[in-house]
């Protein structure tokens, strides 16, 4: 079936170091592909997205970047501060018009002050 | 705009038990999405529901259903309860549920099985 996978699995970073986590997708036809942050006990937030017809798009620290033809997207953050720390999930849509979203295993992303 | 809400937030129950847990969209949301949350396997998809139809499903056994009523509000059932089932459930909304639709996510209803 279709899948996702997301490396690391655990990232450690100093304060103000850049972060960058990977995934790689299955399905050829997946064209949204969205990051989601998880802090400890909450609900998975979205952070950014990203649309098969962009290659990268930046918000202030974030940025997410696409290779269709690899089948893999990244995110990137940028001076990170210790409420980065959480669960990163990347996940791609599943189908069509009525596709879903298939989630990597996440990365729990730590950074040290 | 009132986010997506989950009731009850945590429930305990035993082997064999079945269990309906709620999901509120966020108002003028028409697509209900449910997935399954535990620290071995992530977030793993269990199904949607647009205008109160199930439009696609994952990999789970039939003991998992659920279904959409007109106000676009969903429940998901689990019967014969297994020790396995103890997860985190999360549902999520989205305008139509479209492939680029962004989702939201509710807070979640713990499951505990003994």
């Amino acid at each position: 079936g279709e899948n996702v996978e997301q490396h690391p699995s655990t990232l450690s970073v100093q304060e103000g170091d850049s972060a960058v986590i990977k995934c790689t997708y299955s399905d050829s036809a997946s064209n949204y592909f969205p990051w989601y942050k998880q802090e400890l006990g909450k609900r998975p937030q979205l952070i950014i997205d990203i649309r098969s017809n962009v290659g990268e798009k930046k918000d202030q620290r974030i940025a997410v970047t696409l290779n269709k033809t690899a089948k893999h997207f990244s995110l990137h953050i940028t001076e990170t501060q210790p409420e980065d720390s959480a669960v990163y999930f990347c996940a791609a849509s599943i189908g069509g018009s009525q596709g879903n979203l298939i989630f990597g295993k996440g990365t729990k992303l730590s950074v040290k002050p | 705009k009132a986010g997506v809400t989950q009731t009850p937030r945590y429930l305990i129950k035993t082997r064999g038990q079945q269990v309906t847990l709620s999901c509120s969209p966020i108002s003028g949301h028409r697509s209900v999405s449910w997935y399954q949350q535990t620290p071995g396997q992530g977030l793993q998809f269990l199904f949607e529901y647009f205008s109160e139809t199930q439009r696609n499903k994952g990999n789970f056994p039939g003991r998992f259903s659920g279904r959409q009523f007109s106000n676009s509000r969903s429940e998901m059932n689990v019967s014969t309860l297994e020790l396995g089932d103890s997860a985190l459930y999360l549902c999520a909304s989205s305008l139509t549920g479209g492939s680029t639709n962004e989702q939201f996510f509710g807070p979640g209803t713990r499951l505990t099985v003994l």
